[in-house]
């Protein structure tokens, strides 16, 4: 049972443009979100959350969306750039505090 | 102030081996967590530890524990080391331990089993 999903495998944008990445959960219980932003052999970092009585966060270039009827959030990075290009998870948890991660999806900002 | 540190960094172990990973969390953080990366599963939660106490656990065989000391740190030791517990092991630590508490990663622990 896959709670969280990111149904985008990868995205390839061109640098300048927007990057629009997306997730969907299941679990009801869910009341934060998380986005993470991971390279290869390195730990997640943490960008932007969102609590779910928010239907946006903003810091900087990264925006959240929450849509709670729909089940779904959104990460928008505008102006995209180059250095973005990663991994993106997005994840859930409840009031036990334990994250559940999408199978997130490989940002490519070409130049 | 200081990241998530996990050590070693590499490690490479035979099966039926056991393995002991540490894990130092933020200064002033209570709540570690562990997570294990790999291709085909994801980011999975193993479990976590608040005030060296397990609070939650994964859906992961017994091979498989933790524990946490009065200063935070943690280490999560697995046993009868199989191939498929090759990965990344990550830590995380929070502030907190509960809702809406954000975790901050550490750099994880490759784990090599042959």
């Amino acid at each position: 049972d896959q709670q969280v999903k990111q149904n985008s495998p990868s995205l390839s944008v061109q640098e300048g443009r927007i990057s629009i990445l997306n997730c969907d959960y299941t679990n009801s219980m869910f009341d934060y979100f998380l986005w993470y932003k991971k390279y290869p052999a390195e730990g997640p970092t943490f960008l932007i959350s969102i609590s779910s009585i928010k239907d946006k966060n903003e810091d900087g270039r990264f925006t959240v969306f929450l849509n709670k009827s729909a089940k779904h959030l959104s990460l928008h990075i505008v102006p995209s750039q180059p250095g973005d290009s990663a991994v993106y998870f997005c994840a859930g948890s409840s009031n036990t505090g334990k994250l559940i991660f999408g199978q997130g999806t490989t940002l490519q900002v070409k130049p | 102030k200081a990241g998530v540190t996990q050590t070693p960094r590499y490690l490479i172990k035979t099966r039926g081996q056991q393995v002991t990973l540490s894990c130092s969390p933020i200064s002033g953080h209570r709540s570690v967590s562990w997570y294990q990366q790999t291709p085909g599963q994801g980011l999975q939660f193993l479990f976590e530890y608040f005030s060296e106490t397990q609070r939650n656990k994964g859906n992961f065989p017994g091979r498989f524990s933790g524990r946490q000391f009065s200063n935070s740190r943690s280490e999560m030791n697995v046993s009868t080391l199989e191939l498929g517990d090759s990965a990344l092991y990550l830590c995380a630590s929070g502030q907190a331990w509960g809702a809406q508490e954000t975790q901050y990663f550490g750099p994880g622990t490759r784990l090599l089993v042959l």
